[in-house]
Protein backbone atom coordinates (compact mmCIF):
# COMPACT_ATOMS: atom_id res chain seq x y z
CA UNK A 1 0.00 0.00 0.00
CA UNK A 2 0.60 3.30 -0.66
CA UNK A 3 1.81 6.04 1.97
CA UNK A 4 2.62 9.39 2.38
CA UNK A 5 4.57 11.25 4.65
CA UNK A 6 5.19 15.24 5.77
CA UNK A 7 7.61 15.05 8.26
CA UNK A 8 7.23 18.63 9.17
CA UNK A 9 3.88 19.07 11.52
CA UNK A 10 4.34 22.78 11.48
CA UNK A 11 6.29 25.64 9.41
CA UNK A 12 6.28 28.90 9.72
CA UNK A 13 7.66 31.95 7.32
CA UNK A 14 8.09 35.54 7.00
CA UNK A 15 5.82 37.56 4.57
CA UNK A 16 6.97 38.05 1.39
CA UNK A 17 10.08 35.16 2.25
CA UNK A 18 10.23 31.80 0.55
CA UNK A 19 9.44 28.77 2.29
CA UNK A 20 9.20 24.69 1.24
CA UNK A 21 6.96 22.00 2.50
CA UNK A 22 8.73 18.79 2.50
CA UNK A 23 6.86 15.47 1.25
CA UNK A 24 8.10 11.97 0.93
CA UNK A 25 6.26 8.57 -0.33
CA UNK A 26 6.16 5.13 -0.67
CA UNK A 27 5.29 3.44 -4.39
CA UNK A 28 6.72 0.58 -6.03
CA UNK A 29 4.25 1.87 -9.35
CA UNK A 30 5.50 3.73 -12.01
CA UNK A 31 3.17 5.47 -12.79
CA UNK A 32 1.03 8.11 -10.53
CA UNK A 33 0.01 11.49 -9.60
CA UNK A 34 1.02 13.89 -6.94
CA UNK A 35 -1.03 16.68 -5.34
CA UNK A 36 -0.67 19.27 -2.95
CA UNK A 37 -3.67 20.31 -1.32
CA UNK A 38 -4.39 23.35 0.73
CA UNK A 39 -7.18 23.93 3.56
CA UNK A 40 -7.46 27.41 5.08
CA UNK A 41 -9.53 27.86 8.12
CA UNK A 42 -12.95 27.70 6.02
CA UNK A 43 -12.15 23.90 5.92
CA UNK A 44 -12.65 23.87 2.26
CA UNK A 45 -9.83 21.64 0.05
CA UNK A 46 -8.10 23.64 -2.40
CA UNK A 47 -5.54 22.01 -5.39
CA UNK A 48 -2.64 24.18 -5.30
CA UNK A 49 -0.78 21.91 -7.70
CA UNK A 50 -0.15 18.55 -9.35
CA UNK A 51 2.96 16.62 -10.48
CA UNK A 52 2.37 13.67 -13.31
CA UNK A 53 5.12 10.76 -12.47
CA UNK A 54 5.82 10.57 -15.62
CA UNK A 55 6.99 14.16 -16.61
CA UNK A 56 10.33 14.99 -15.54
CA UNK A 57 9.51 18.95 -15.59
CA UNK A 58 8.52 20.49 -11.72
CA UNK A 59 5.42 21.69 -11.89
CA UNK A 60 4.57 25.15 -11.86
CA UNK A 61 1.40 27.50 -10.36
CA UNK A 62 2.47 30.64 -10.10
CA UNK A 63 3.76 31.68 -6.77
CA UNK A 64 4.02 27.94 -5.62
CA UNK A 65 6.30 25.41 -7.59
CA UNK A 66 7.25 21.63 -6.81
CA UNK A 67 10.32 19.39 -6.34
CA UNK A 68 9.82 16.39 -7.79
CA UNK A 69 12.45 14.10 -7.17
CA UNK A 70 11.00 10.23 -8.75
CA UNK A 71 13.94 8.41 -7.55
CA UNK A 72 14.17 9.62 -4.20
CA UNK A 73 10.45 9.38 -4.08
CA UNK A 74 10.47 12.99 -2.79
CA UNK A 75 7.73 15.81 -3.35
CA UNK A 76 8.28 19.50 -2.02
CA UNK A 77 6.08 22.41 -2.14
CA UNK A 78 7.99 25.68 -2.38
CA UNK A 79 5.81 28.91 -2.05
CA UNK A 80 7.68 32.14 -3.14
CA UNK A 81 6.62 35.56 -2.02
CA UNK A 82 4.80 34.48 0.74
CA UNK A 83 1.15 35.81 1.69
CA UNK A 84 -0.61 35.94 4.73
CA UNK A 85 -3.55 34.05 2.81
CA UNK A 86 -0.92 31.16 2.42
CA UNK A 87 -1.73 30.65 5.95
CA UNK A 88 -3.45 27.26 5.63
CA UNK A 89 -2.84 23.33 6.64
CA UNK A 90 -1.22 21.75 3.61
CA UNK A 91 -1.59 18.31 2.33
CA UNK A 92 0.40 16.55 0.22
CA UNK A 93 -1.16 14.04 -1.34
CA UNK A 94 -0.87 10.66 -3.67
CA UNK A 95 -3.44 9.11 -6.33
CA UNK A 96 -2.20 5.85 -8.14
CA UNK A 97 -2.61 5.85 -12.01
CA UNK A 98 -5.42 3.16 -13.51
CA UNK A 99 -6.17 0.17 -11.22
CA UNK A 100 -6.37 1.69 -7.57
CA UNK A 101 -7.18 5.37 -8.18
CA UNK A 102 -10.35 5.26 -6.58
CA UNK A 103 -8.82 7.28 -3.79
CA UNK A 104 -5.94 9.63 -2.31
CA UNK A 105 -3.71 8.75 -0.46
CA UNK A 106 -3.13 12.12 2.00
CA UNK A 107 -0.39 12.72 4.57
CA UNK A 108 -0.80 14.09 8.01
CA UNK A 109 -0.65 17.56 7.00
CA UNK A 110 1.81 20.97 7.77
CA UNK A 111 0.30 23.63 9.43
CA UNK A 112 2.20 26.46 7.54
CA UNK A 113 1.92 29.82 9.28
CA UNK A 114 2.68 33.46 7.71
CA UNK A 115 4.12 36.57 10.31
CA UNK A 116 3.60 39.31 8.78
CA UNK B 1 -22.44 26.57 -10.90
CA UNK B 2 -22.69 24.47 -7.04
CA UNK B 3 -20.46 21.94 -7.36
CA UNK B 4 -19.79 20.38 -4.61
CA UNK B 5 -22.81 20.42 -1.70
CA UNK B 6 -22.80 18.89 1.82
CA UNK B 7 -25.47 19.31 4.01
CA UNK B 8 -25.44 20.07 6.96
CA UNK B 9 -22.34 21.49 7.68
CA UNK B 10 -22.89 21.04 11.14
CA UNK B 11 -24.14 17.64 13.18
CA UNK B 12 -24.40 16.84 16.92
CA UNK B 13 -25.44 13.33 17.83
CA UNK B 14 -25.69 10.95 20.68
CA UNK B 15 -24.38 7.87 20.63
CA UNK B 16 -26.66 4.85 18.74
CA UNK B 17 -28.43 7.84 16.49
CA UNK B 18 -28.34 7.19 13.37
CA UNK B 19 -28.14 10.33 10.64
CA UNK B 20 -27.33 10.66 6.70
CA UNK B 21 -25.03 13.18 5.58
CA UNK B 22 -25.68 14.28 1.96
CA UNK B 23 -23.45 15.23 -0.96
CA UNK B 24 -24.80 15.96 -4.28
CA UNK B 25 -22.81 17.23 -7.51
CA UNK B 26 -24.40 19.48 -9.85
CA UNK B 27 -20.98 18.35 -13.14
CA UNK B 28 -22.28 15.04 -14.12
CA UNK B 29 -19.04 13.22 -12.47
CA UNK B 30 -19.45 9.36 -12.47
CA UNK B 31 -16.57 9.42 -9.35
CA UNK B 32 -17.81 10.27 -5.76
CA UNK B 33 -16.35 9.67 -2.40
CA UNK B 34 -16.36 10.06 1.15
CA UNK B 35 -13.22 10.89 3.13
CA UNK B 36 -13.32 11.65 7.01
CA UNK B 37 -10.24 14.03 8.55
CA UNK B 38 -9.25 13.37 11.92
CA UNK B 39 -6.91 15.99 13.97
CA UNK B 40 -3.60 15.17 13.07
CA UNK B 41 -3.91 13.39 10.44
CA UNK B 42 -5.60 13.51 6.58
CA UNK B 43 -8.19 12.57 4.66
CA UNK B 44 -8.99 8.74 4.79
CA UNK B 45 -11.37 7.20 2.22
CA UNK B 46 -14.78 5.57 3.33
CA UNK B 47 -16.44 4.33 0.47
CA UNK B 48 -16.77 5.81 -3.04
CA UNK B 49 -18.57 4.81 -5.96
CA UNK B 50 -17.56 4.99 -9.58
CA UNK B 51 -21.22 5.25 -10.57
CA UNK B 52 -24.71 5.04 -10.48
CA UNK B 53 -25.60 1.63 -8.66
CA UNK B 54 -21.89 1.06 -8.13
CA UNK B 55 -20.17 1.31 -4.69
CA UNK B 56 -17.27 -0.18 -2.82
CA UNK B 57 -15.29 0.26 0.72
CA UNK B 58 -12.63 2.75 1.51
CA UNK B 59 -9.63 2.46 4.06
CA UNK B 60 -12.46 3.05 7.11
CA UNK B 61 -15.77 1.46 5.69
CA UNK B 62 -17.10 0.06 9.50
CA UNK B 63 -19.79 2.01 10.49
CA UNK B 64 -21.07 3.19 7.32
CA UNK B 65 -23.13 2.50 4.69
CA UNK B 66 -23.82 3.96 1.29
CA UNK B 67 -26.11 4.00 -2.17
CA UNK B 68 -25.62 5.98 -5.10
CA UNK B 69 -29.28 5.52 -6.98
CA UNK B 70 -28.39 8.63 -9.08
CA UNK B 71 -25.01 9.85 -11.05
CA UNK B 72 -25.84 13.40 -8.37
CA UNK B 73 -26.35 12.31 -4.77
CA UNK B 74 -24.23 10.24 -2.70
CA UNK B 75 -25.29 9.89 0.93
CA UNK B 76 -23.80 8.81 3.83
CA UNK B 77 -24.97 6.81 6.62
CA UNK B 78 -24.48 6.34 10.03
CA UNK B 79 -26.59 3.30 11.68
CA UNK B 80 -25.77 3.86 14.91
CA UNK B 81 -23.17 6.71 15.52
CA UNK B 82 -20.76 6.19 17.93
CA UNK B 83 -18.28 8.72 19.70
CA UNK B 84 -15.15 7.40 17.16
CA UNK B 85 -17.36 8.52 14.50
CA UNK B 86 -16.60 11.91 15.60
CA UNK B 87 -14.64 13.70 12.43
CA UNK B 88 -14.85 16.25 9.67
CA UNK B 89 -16.38 14.34 6.82
CA UNK B 90 -16.08 15.13 2.81
CA UNK B 91 -17.30 14.28 0.22
CA UNK B 92 -15.51 14.68 -3.20
CA UNK B 93 -16.55 14.08 -6.77
CA UNK B 94 -14.36 13.54 -9.81
CA UNK B 95 -15.32 12.88 -13.90
CA UNK B 96 -14.12 9.55 -13.49
CA UNK B 97 -11.55 7.90 -11.39
CA UNK B 98 -8.61 8.36 -13.55
CA UNK B 99 -5.48 9.73 -11.26
CA UNK B 100 -5.06 12.63 -13.42
CA UNK B 101 -8.47 13.74 -12.65
CA UNK B 102 -9.23 17.05 -10.61
CA UNK B 103 -10.76 16.08 -7.42
CA UNK B 104 -13.47 18.60 -6.14
CA UNK B 105 -14.24 18.78 -2.53
CA UNK B 106 -17.78 19.46 -0.65
CA UNK B 107 -17.02 22.07 2.30
CA UNK B 108 -17.10 19.37 4.97
CA UNK B 109 -19.78 18.35 7.59
CA UNK B 110 -18.47 18.26 11.39
CA UNK B 111 -20.05 15.85 13.29
CA UNK B 112 -19.70 15.24 16.97
CA UNK B 113 -21.22 12.04 18.95
CA UNK B 114 -21.43 12.45 22.47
Amino acid sequence: AQTVTQSQPEMSVQEAETVTLSCTYDTSESDYYLFWYKQPPSRQMILVIRQEAYKQQNATENRFSVNFQKAAKSFSLKISDSQLGDAAMYFCAYRSDWGGSEKLVFGKGTKLTVNP
Amino acid sequence: NAGVTQTPKFQVLKTGQSMTLQCAQDMNHEYMSWYRQDPGMGLRLIHYSVGAGITDQGEVPNGYNVSRSTTEDFPLRLLSAAPSQTSVYFCASSYSNRGDEKLFFGSGTQLSVL
